[in-house]
């Protein structure tokens, strides 16, 4: 069984304030996607990584894949409301896809 | 507008009493899969489908049936509900496998089994 756990569980910071968040692993995916939910909604696909090492960024949120590409970290620069939401990783291999339980970010003004 | 529709938003059912959702895509994808959304425990698959005709178990299959037999529509078929099955179901494509492709999901439909 591939187990996805992230953390922290839960995030409140303020305005401003860095964070990062994290999805480990002890199998190996070979992709790994962040998804963003938010309440009444379904989740957002936001990134997809590949390659062991692999670092993108989408405007302050910086994704990094482990170079075992068994875990993966979301940086967020300069946090605003708008960034509010459950994030999710998730990882595949072959046919099988897994989520994580997420990370419930909260940022307050 | 490029969207995945699911049907009913919210049932409240009872024990026993057979009930479908629906899940309509109009992007034209091969791939669509139903998830459960528990607290804690994340998105769990239930089933997949790569294409017309074929459907594959994800996770947590037991009490679920597919059915995919035209691209656009994958219902999920819950024969005789029970309140474990009480969740936040999701309904899913992507134009290919899921996990290198985009994978648009639908808002949701809130499920509670009495």
């Amino acid at each position: 069984t591939q187990l996805l756990e992230q953390s922290p569980q839960f995030l409140s910071i303020q305005e401003g304030e860095n964070l990062t968040v994290y999805c480990n692993s002890s199998s190996v995916f070979s992709s790994l996607q962040w998804y963003r939910q938010e309440p009444g909604e379904g989740p957002v696909l936001l990134v997809t990584v590949v390659t062991g090492g692999e670092v993108k960024k989408l405007k302050r949120l910086t994704f990094q894949f482990g170079d075992a590409r068994k875990d993966s970290s979301l940086h967020i620069t300069a946090a605003q409301p708008g960034d509010t939401g459950l994030y999710l990783c998730a990882g595949s291999h072959n046919n099988d896809m897994r989520f994580g339980a997420g990370t419930r970010l909260t940022v307050k003004p | 507008e490029a969207q995945v529709t699911q049907n009913p938003r919210y049932l409240i059912t009872v024990t026993g009493k057979k009930l479908t959702v629906t899940c309509s895509q109009n992007m034209n994808h091969e791939y669509m899969s139903w998830y459960r959304q528990d607290p804690g425990l994340g998105l769990r698959q239930i089933y997949y489908s790569m294409n017309v005709e074929v459907t594959d178990k994800g996770d947590v299959p037991e009490g679920y049936k597919v059915s995919r037999k035209e691209k656009r529509n994958f219902p999920l078929i819950l024969e005789s509900p029970s309140p474990n099955q009480t969740s936040l179901y999701f309904c899913a494509s992507s134009p290919g496998l899921a996990g290198t492709d985009t994978q648009y999901f639908g808002p949701g439909t809130r499920l509670t089994v009495l």
